[in-house]
């Protein structure tokens, strides 16, 4: 089946740094989505890019849609404790998202 | 609005015993779906609804069997656990298949013996 393999796998970083992390597949996406797990919790969605290029940002987040549609990116600008957490890139393996392979996750560890 | 909601929150089982982890929705959503997380490999897919009565197998379906006789409820059903089960297991549920934004339970964290 697809795979998402995400780097890196963990990070440990201070407080007010800038994070950057990638996801590639050795196939193409038409839709990368970026989901947070905080400790003990089901993953949220933070980010959805839907075209090869896109730049989308939510806050202090940005991702980016690669231009070979086999790779996307996440930068956090920065980072504060609350950050903490694994971040996980998926995408749907046909037409519609009935269907979502998920990356292999990157943990981060923000040192106050 | 509960949201999705999961039972139990831990289970321990012994090797060959069946049992059911409920989840329920109450957002009226369409699609919903179970997961399963283990170290180092994300979550995968295990098997998904797009409405009720209508379920489908995800990645990962071999030794379990869902059914949706509603639209609120979607349980997953070991039928004999084993030791390869041990994991934690994600409901999900959005507005239809062809929504972006899955909103996930909190989770069963199941150990198998």
């Amino acid at each position: 089946g697809q795979q998402l393999n995400q780097s890196p796998q963990s990070m440990f970083i201070q407080e007010g740094e800038d994070v950057s992390m990638n996801c590639t597949s050795s196939s193409i996406f038409n839709t990368w989505l970026w989901y947070k797990q905080d400790p003990g919790e089901g993953p949220v969605l933070l980010i959805a890019l839907y075209k090869a290029g896109e730049l989308t940002s939510n806050g202090r987040l940005t991702a980016q849609f690669g231009i070979t549609r086999k790779d996307s990116f996440l930068n956090i600008s920065a980072s504060i404790p609350s950050d903490v957490g694994i971040y996980f890139c998926a995408g749907p393996v046909r037409t519609g998202f009935q269907k979502l392979v998920f990356g292999t996750g990157t943990r981060l560890l923000v040192s106050p | 609005n509960a949201g999705v909601t999961q039972t139990p929150k831990f289970q321990v089982l012994k090797t060959g015993q069946s049992m059911t982890l409920q989840c329920a929705q109450d957002m009226n959503h369409e699609y919903m779906s179970w997961y399963r997380q283990d170290p180092g490999m994300g979550l995968r897919l295990i098997h998904y609804s797009v409405g009720a009565g209508i379920t489908d197998q995800g990645e990962v379906p071999n030794g379990y069997n869902v059914s949706r006789s509603t639209t609120e409820d979607f349980p997953l059903r070991l039928l004999s656990a084993a030791p390869s089960q041990t994991s934690v297991y994600f409901c999900a549920s959005s507005p239809s298949w062809t929504t972006d934004t899955q909103y996930f339970g909190p989770g069963t964290r199941l150990t198998v013996l």
